[in-house]
This record gives C-alpha cells, sequence and structure tokens, in this order.
C-alpha cells in the first residue's frame, strides 16, 4: 500500500518565517503535489514534480517554492509566510499519467497557521 | 484557466435517502477521477472514468462520465452513516500537460 508521510501533522509559525513542509513517498512515484485546502475553494494546486529537480507551477504558486532533490521525497517552501497562508497543506504522489489510472495517494495533511 | 465546478456544494440527507452530486467542466476532459475525505481525514480515491457515457458502479455507488466529456455524477442509493464525507471530482485536461483540477467538492453530511 502507498504511504505518503508528511512530517508535521501541525505547525505553528510566525509572519516572516521561512517554514519547511516535508513529504515522503515509498511507492517510487514519478509524481509528487502540493496543494491546499480551504474551506469553500477545494484543494488547489501550487506545484508539481514529475521528476527528480523537475518542477511546474501550478494554479497558486505565488509566495511558494518546491525543491525535489530525490525522487521520494518533495518539500514546499514559504519563502517568508504570511496569515493568508494559514491552510491545509496536502501532499500527493502518483505515477506518470500515460499509465493508465494512475490515482493520487495523498499524505494526511499539515494544518499551517501562521500569526 | 479550466474550471471544474461542483454542486451542491453541501448536502444533509437522512439515512436511506438517495445522494447525488454533479461536477461540470469548462472544457473537455481526458478523463476524471473521484475522491472521498472523511471528516479529520484526507482524500482517498474512489475511481476513474475515461471514455464518454461511461457508467461505472461501486456497490450503492454509481459513477457517469457524460457524453461530451465536460460533465460527471456520482449517485449514492441508499445513504448510511458511513457515506458521510467530501466528494471531489477531479478532472484531467485533454490537452497540454493534463494536469488534474479538483472540483470545490460537496460536502455530505447522513443523520440516522
Amino acid at each position: 500500500d502507498v504511504k505518503v508521510t508528511q512530517s508535521s501533522r501541525y505547525l505553528v509559525k510566525r509572519t516572516g518565517e521561512k517554514v519547511f513542509l516535508e513529504c515522503v513517498q515509498d511507492m517510487d512515484h514519478e509524481n509528487m503535489f502540493w496543494y491546499r485546502q480551504d474551506p469553500g475553494l477545494g484543494l488547489r494546486l501550487i506545484y508539481f514534480s514529475y521528476d527528480v529537480k523537475m518542477k511546474e507551477k501550478g494554479d497558486i504558486p505565488e509566495g511558494y517554492s518546491v525543491s525535489r532533490e530525490k525522487k521520494e521525497r518533495f518539500s514546499l517552501i514559504l519563502e517568508s509566510a504570511s496569515t493568508n497562508q494559514t491552510s491545509m497543506y496536502l501532499c500527493a504522489s502518483s505515477l506518470p499519467w500515460d499509465r493508465g489510472n494512475s490515482p493520487l495517494h495523498f499524505g494526511n495533511g499539515t494544518r499551517l497557521t501562521v500569526t | 484557466g479550466q474550471q471544474v465546478m461542483q454542486i451542491p456544494q453541501y448536502q444533509h440527507v437522512q439515512e436511506g435517502e438517495d445522494f447525488t452530486t454533479y461536477c461540470n467542466s469548462s472544457t473537455t476532459l481526458s478523463n476524471i477521477q473521484w475522491y472521498k475525505q472523511r471528516p479529520g481525514g484526507h482524500p482517498v480515491f474512489l475511481i476513474q472514468l475515461v471514455k464518454s457515457g461511461e457508467v461505472k458502479k461501486q456497490k450503492r455507488l454509481t459513477f457517469q462520465f457524460g457524453e461530451a466529456k465536460k460533465n460527471s455524477s456520482l449517485h449514492i442509493t441508499a445513504t448510511q452513516t458511513t457515506d458521510v464525507g467530501t466528494y471531489f471530482c477531479a478532472g484531467r485536461r485533454n490537452t497540454g500537460f493534463q494536469k488534474l483540477v479538483f472540483g470545490t467538492g460537496t460536502r455530505l453530511l447522513v443523520s440516522p
């Protein structure tokens, strides 16, 4: 069974801090994703990566960056946290799109509060 | 950009009643996936539909993909309290990098 592990379940940071959210998957998936989930807005894609060192911007990349130095690990970085980045952050992984049925496997999420 | 709208946003039913959520895309989709998120949990994959007009069933759940591949629905027959959660559709674009775009979700509450 695929396991996607996010390093923290809850995180509280101050405005202006640099924040790292870590995600590790154990199924050798090529694709990895970072979403944020807010009430009434569903899941919005921040960044995704389809290979080591490769990244693509999603729908809301402003204020975020990512790093994928190893296949199993995908990090989300908030360069200077702001209160409007308070949210639930979900990491996911999947096989490449061209392998037929390629569902997303999500981690448990990190609830980040920026004060 | 591509948008995927989902209605209703919220529905409260009595156990035993049926439930349907609808998903509409502004562009043609190559496929659509459905996920369920229990309260306090993370989204879990339910099913993927690929063909125009496709219908798939999982016990009491029926999933449909529209003929034009721009809309989809999930119907639950005779809801149970275990059906409580938020249901998301997620559509994959027909062109470009085929990014998966999630709908806004429908939150289902089932009273015993």
